[in-house]
């Protein structure tokens, strides 16, 4: 089984100022990881994931994520923030050995971003 | 292309009731996995279906079902509902070319309140 824990519920930063999400897994087997962004009264989006390769992973609106595989993390960051990144961010997981969709998510982090 | 059509957005139902909640996916996507949202228990998987056949499976009681048509549009249903049912329930698409979570695709939910 795999577990995600976000380690802030909730994280405020100003406009422009740099910002990082932070997020520790477990699991018995290898994952694959995920950030996911959800806006007031929408679904889920997909930011950026990491399958494999290089442990440095670019995903859209500037969002990267570094996996570290020795601190079983994949913390999330953005240099610069904008009060349109306002939103809940959600770390996830999903088993290599799973077949199919099955994800398993974080707690979230409520990012408010002030002006 | 249109994306995943969750209806009806928003319902109301008094406990002991059963509700069904539908799912359309993104046309060509064969996969198509529920989620509830709770503010206490975060995001959790229910079930995902994948040609018709449940392929997953979350840990939920009996009361939660779901079934997938051929035309890989999904229902949900909850038998005798209780307050707790009270959540947002994600249905996610995904074409499913390969055995990961490349890429899921969310509706913006059924709002679900239990009086």
């Amino acid at each position: 089984a795999q577990s995600v824990t976000q380690l802030d519920s909730q994280v405020p930063v100003f406009e422009e100022a740099p910002v990082e999400l932070r997020c520790n897994y477990s699991s018995s087997v290898s994952v694959y990881l995920f950030w996911y962004v959800q806006y007031p009264n929408q679904g889920l989006q997909l930011l950026l994931k990491y399958l494999s390769g290089s442990t440095l992973v670019k995903g859209i609106n500037g969002f990267e994520a570094e996996f570290n595989k020795s601190q079983t993390s994949f913390h999330l960051r953005k240099p610069s923030v904008h009060i349109s990144d306002t939103a809940e961010y959600f770390c996830a997981v999903s088993a290599l050995n799973n077949a199919g969709n099955m994800l398993t998510f974080g707690g979230g982090t409520r990012l408010m971003v002030k002006p | 292309k249109a994306g995943v059509t969750q209806t009806p957005r928003y319902l109301i139902k008094t406990r002991g009731q059963q509700v069904t909640l539908s799912c359309s996916p993104i046309s060509g996507h064969r996969s198509v996995s529920w989620y509830q949202q709770t503010p206490g228990q975060g995001l959790q998987f229910l079930f995902e279906y994948f040609s018709e056949t449940q392929r997953n499976k979350g840990n939920f009681p009996g009361r939660f079902s779901g079934r997938q048509f051929s035309n890989s549009r999904s229902e949900m249903n909850v038998s005798t509902l209780e307050l707790g049912d009270s959540a947002l329930y994600l249905c996610a698409s995904s074409l499913d070319e390969s055995p990961t979570n490349e890429k899921l695709f969310f509706g913006s939910g059924t709002q679900l309140s239990v009086l």
